[in-house]
């Protein structure tokens, strides 16, 4: 079983809708949740970036963290077709000096 | 800030070759870190250094190796070639995350 697991879509959704995309995890020891945008042929692109449980807001896009479930998700709001692109969940342990772990990454088609 | 750069951006060699990558991390940052991405396998940690010293190391053989300069400029080293470690390999720069360069696409025929 991996440590980070992720539904590898793809997802294909209207403009203008709400997407939600989804991370579950094993390892009890991750403090430090991260999503990450990845264009076709390009580097990932951090987005958001939390720590512990909660939620963190940053404009169209919500991070939640919910440790006692081991569960993260980003929310999208009002999708547009340039979201279009594969979102990557990782986590870690510590701040900074750990490796992280990666989702295999979830597919997302915002078709107008 | 200029972000991480990576040379090349694409590379095609052959089986039983050895082919080093490049990295330049963000000014300022200490450490790197290096990742495969594969279709089948996602990203994989492959190692990260931090003021010249490997800190970190994920499970791949010893063909692959890395350094790092006191410019915090880092290269990665893969010998004897297989076709299997055709991939896309990122250095990543850390500050408070971990921040990506574009990647190199290497191809073994």
């Amino acid at each position: 079983q991996k440590e980070v697991e992720q539904d590898p879509g793809p997802l294909s959704v209207p403009e203008g809708a709400i997407v939600s995309l989804n991370c579950t995890y094993s390892n009890s020891a991750f403090q430090y949740f991260m999503w990450y945008r990845q264009y076709s042929r390009k580097g990932p692109e951090l987005l958001m970036y939390t720590y512990s449980s909660g939620n963190k807001e940053d404009g169209r896009f919500t991070a939640q963290v919910d440790k006692s479930s081991k569960y993260i998700s980003l929310f999208i709001r009002d999708s547009q077709p340039s979201d279009s692109a594969t979102y990557l969940c990782a986590m870690s342990r510590t701040y900074n000096t750990d490796k992280l772990i990666f989702g295999t990454g979830t597919r997302l088609q915002v078709f107008p | 800030k200029a972000g991480v750069t990576q040379t090349p951006r694409y590379l095609i060699k052959t089986r039983g070759q050895q082919v080093t990558l490049s990295c330049s991390p963000i000014s300022g940052h200490r450490s790197v870190s290096w990742y495969q991405q594969t279709p089948g396998q996602g990203l994989q940690f492959l190692f990260e250094y931090f003021s010249e010293t490997q800190r970190n190391k994920g499970n791949f053989p010893g063909r692959f190796s890395g350094r790092q300069f006191s410019n915090s400029r880092s290269e990665m080293n893969v010998s004897t070639l297989e076709l299997g470690d055709s991939a896309l390999y990122l250095c990543a720069s850390s500050g408070e995350t971990q921040y990506f360069g574009p990647g190199t696409r290497l191809l073994v025929l």
